[in-house]
């Protein structure tokens, strides 16, 4: 399993607090993604990055906030701004160049809002 | 941007019988197309892909048709077995973007 690591795997947060989730790889992967899985809903985007220092919104950013100032390193900020962030994240990282190709998936974090 | 819709969203069928997922895809732009299989708890992994220049590709019991003029892929899995079940994705890329849009996922049920 190892590659892609994510930390902590549980995580409890109280109301108005935020909360940074960890994601860690050693595949020397160009792109790095956050997606958030809820049931019945697949996989959502929420930011991902193709080069250090710069990364883009995906199709629900919104209460997120992410760095990028490693290129093994993708840690994913969940703010007081997010309504409803009880969820299971995913990160995941793909090399570049010549195609898409797979992405390989990290454990995963799933975060609960008391 | 792209939308990505699967069916069924559970299927159950009899150990030895085959399985069949579709997915449509909205934009024309896309030519990538895996497959994702997620056990419970677990993370999901890749377990076929498909990319716009071929309409088929098999691995041993599994294999992915895709229509390029329709937009729509399929997933097929023959002879069936209980280590089988588990949710699958599709999805959909672009080179160009090098991001994914994923289908709400179909939990496949092994009956034995």
């Amino acid at each position: 399993d190892g590659g892609i690591t994510q930390s902590p795997k549980y995580l409890f947060r109280k109301e108005g607090q935020n909360v940074t989730l960890s994601c860690e790889q050693n595949l020397n992967h160009d792109a790095m993604y956050w997606y958030r899985q809820d049931p019945g809903q697949g996989l959502r985007l929420i930011y991902y990055s193709q080069i250090v220092n710069d990364f883009q919104k995906g199709d629900i950013a919104e209460g997120y906030s992410v760095s990028r100032e490693k290129k093994e390193s993708f840690p994913l900020t969940v703010t007081s701004a997010q309504k409803n962030p009880t969820a299971f994240y995913l990160c995941a990282s793909t090399s570049l160049g010549g195609g898409q190709d797979e992405q390989f998936f990290g454990p995963g974090t799933r975060l609960t809002v008391l | 941007g792209e939308n990505v819709e699967q069916h069924p969203s559970t299927l159950s069928v009899q150990e030895g019988d085959s399985a069949v997922i579709k997915c449509t895809y909205s934009d024309s732009a896309s030519n990538y197309f895996p497959w994702y299989k997620q056990e419970l708890g677990k993370r999901p992994q890749l377990i076929i892909d498909i990319r716009s220049n071929v309409g088929e590709k098999k691995d041993q019991r599994i294999a992915v048709t895709l229509n390029k003029t329709a937009k729509h892929f399929s997933l097929h899995i023959t002879e069936t077995q209980p280590e089988d079940s588990a949710v699958y994705f599709c999805a959909a890329g672009n080179s160009g973007n090098e991001k994914l849009t994923f289908g709400t996922g179909t939990r496949l049920t092994i009956i034995p």
